[in-house]
């Protein structure tokens, strides 16, 4: 059975402090992986898609970065304004659907 | 470019009452997808859309369902309204099947 597991739920971390968020799958058959922003009440926000292991794609202090099992998102010296909840999605090579993780949520102190 | 538009943003509705929640895709786009979110949990898919034909659903019952227009703008109706259907209703759009979904800013519907 497909599935996506996000890890951790939560993680809170001070302004500068740099952390990596995990994205852990299963699938047959890897189409893409989707990382996404979201804030409270509002929709998700794209930020990168990963097509193959070894793949990484960067924009401002985050990173993302593809295994054949997992992704990662590091977040360097990371600012109050980075928190949010953070979806992991991906899509398989037999259909269209996305399958979603439950998120990481992050909160940065100052 | 503009991005997706929902429509309302907010919809307070009774118990057994139907709901229509509105979006219109980015321009260009023919794919259109619906999620809904409960408060605090994941992203559940309801339907895609695509070319006007609904191509897959989620695990919902039949009073969720939906359209697509020449257009391609999209509408969700949700009928006989219950408690446990309040939520943020998400719509997104693709250029092409398969590609990156961007989303709406979302309908959150409360239902009393």
């Amino acid at each position: 059975e497909d599935q996506v597991t996000q890890s951790p739920e939560a993680l809170r971390l001070q302004e500068g402090e740099s952390s990596s968020l995990n994205c852990s799958y299963t699938v047959s058959g890897l189409r893409g992986l989707f990382w996404y922003r979201q804030d409270p009440g509002k929709g998700p926000e794209f930020l990168f898609t990963l097509y193959s292991a070894g793949e990484e794609k960067e924009k401002e202090r985050l990173k993302a970065t593809l295994t054949k099992k997992e992704s990662f998102l590091h977040i360097t010296a990371p600012k109050p304004e980075d928190s949010a909840t953070y979806l992991c999605a991906v899509q398989a090579r037999s259909n269209y659907q996305l399958i979603w993780g439950a998120g990481t949520k992050l909160i940065i102190k100052p | 470019e503009a991005g997706v538009t929902q429509s309302p943003t907010h919809l307070i509705k009774t118990r057994g009452q139907q709901a229509t929640l509105r979006c219109s895709p980015i321009s260009g786009h023919t794919s259109v997808y619906w999620y809904q979110q409960a408060l605090g949990l994941g992203l559940q898919f309801l339907l895609w859309y695509d070319e006007g034909e609904e191509r897959n659903r989620g695990n919902f019952p039949p009073r969720f369902s939906g359209r697509q227009f020449p257009n391609y703008s999209s509408e969700l109706n949700v009928n006989a309204l219950e408690l446990e259907d309040s939520a943020l209703y998400l719509c997104a759009s693709t250029p092409r099947t398969g590609e990156t979904q961007y989303f709406g800013p979302g309908t959150r519907l409360l239902v009393l």
